[in-house]
C-alpha cells in the first residue's frame, strides 16, 4: 500500500522561483492537509481540504496556493518562494469517520536560497 | 486558542528503562494524539484518545481529562524507539490539530 505519497522529496530553490509540491492518497480519504515542520516549532498547518472541492486557510497560509485536484490529489504551490519558506513539508490525509488520525507523506525538504 | 505542552523536551534512558512523556493541554481540546517521527522523517500516528487509557504493545497512552493531561509510556525500552514523540490536540474544528513541539527521546543499548 502506497499511503500518501508526495513529490519531490528534495528542492532547492532560489529566491522568487516558483514550484508545487504534489501529494496523492490511496486510501479514499476525505480530508487532506500540508503542514510545515520547522526546528524548534510544531507542525503548523499551511492549508486543509475537508472534502474534495474545498480548500481552508490554516495557522500560515501567506504565500502559499493550494488545489484539490479530486479526492486523490491535493497540491501546494509556492508561486514566489522566499528564505523564510525553507522548511520541510508534509501531507498528510485522514479518513472522515476517523477525523485526526493522520496518515502523513515522507516529507519534502525545501530550501530557498 | 487550542496549547498543548509536552515535557521534557529531551529524554535520554538506558535500554530497558520504563519511559515516560508528558503532555498537558489547554481548555477546548477534547482529543489527544501521540504520533512518531523517526530520524528518517516519517511520521506516524500511534494513538487517538479522549478518555481512558490505550496500549498497543509496549506503548501506552493515557488521558486525565480533568486535569488536561495525557502521558505516553514506552515500557522495556529498545534503541529501536528512540524518536521524536508528539502530542497533538484537536477540539472543535476536527480538521485542526494543534502540535507540541514534541520530545526526542534516545535510549542508548
Amino acid at each position: 500500500n502506497a499511503g500518501v505519497t508526495q513529490t519531490p522529496k528534495f528542492q532547492v530553490l532560489k529566491t522568487g522561483q516558483s514550484m508545487t509540491l504534489q501529494c496523492a492518497q490511496d486510501m479514499n480519504h476525505n480530508s487532506m492537509y500540508w503542514y510545515r515542520q520547522d526546528p524548534g516549532m510544531g507542525l503548523r498547518l499551511i492549508y486543509y481540504s475537508a472534502s474534495e472541492g474545498t480548500t481552508d486557510k490554516g495557522e500560515v497560509p501567506n504565500g502559499y496556493n493550494v488545489s484539490r485536484l479530486n479526492k486523490r490529489e491535493f497540491s501546494l504551490r509556492l508561486e514566489s518562494a522566499a528564505p523564510s519558506q525553507t522548511s520541510v513539508y508534509f501531507c498528510a490525509s485522514s479518513a472522515l469517520d476517523r477525523v485526526g488520525e493522520l496518515f502523513f507523506g515522507e516529507g519534502s525538504r525545501l530550501t530557498v536560497l | 486558542k487550542n496549547e498543548v505542552e509536552q515535557s521534557p523536551q529531551n529524554l535520554t534512558a538506558q535500554e530497558g528503562e520504563f519511559i515516560t512523556i508528558n503532555c498537558s493541554y489547554s481548555v477546548g481540546i477534547s482529543a489527544l494524539h501521540w504520533l512518531q517521527q523517526h530520524p528518517g522523517g516519517g511520521i506516524v500516528s500511534l494513538f487517538m484518545l479522549s478518555s481512558g487509557k490505550k496500549k498497543h504493545g509496549r506503548l501506552i497512552a493515557t488521558i486525565n481529562i480533568q486535569e488536561k493531561h495525557s502521558s505516553l509510556h514506552i515500557t522495556a525500552s529498545h534503541p529501536r524507539d528512540s524518536a521524536v514523540y508528539i502530542c497533538a490536540g484537536s477540539g472543535g474544528s476536527n480538521y485542526k490539530l494543534t502540535f507540541g513541539k514534541g520530545t526526542l527521546l534516545t535510549v542508548n543499548p
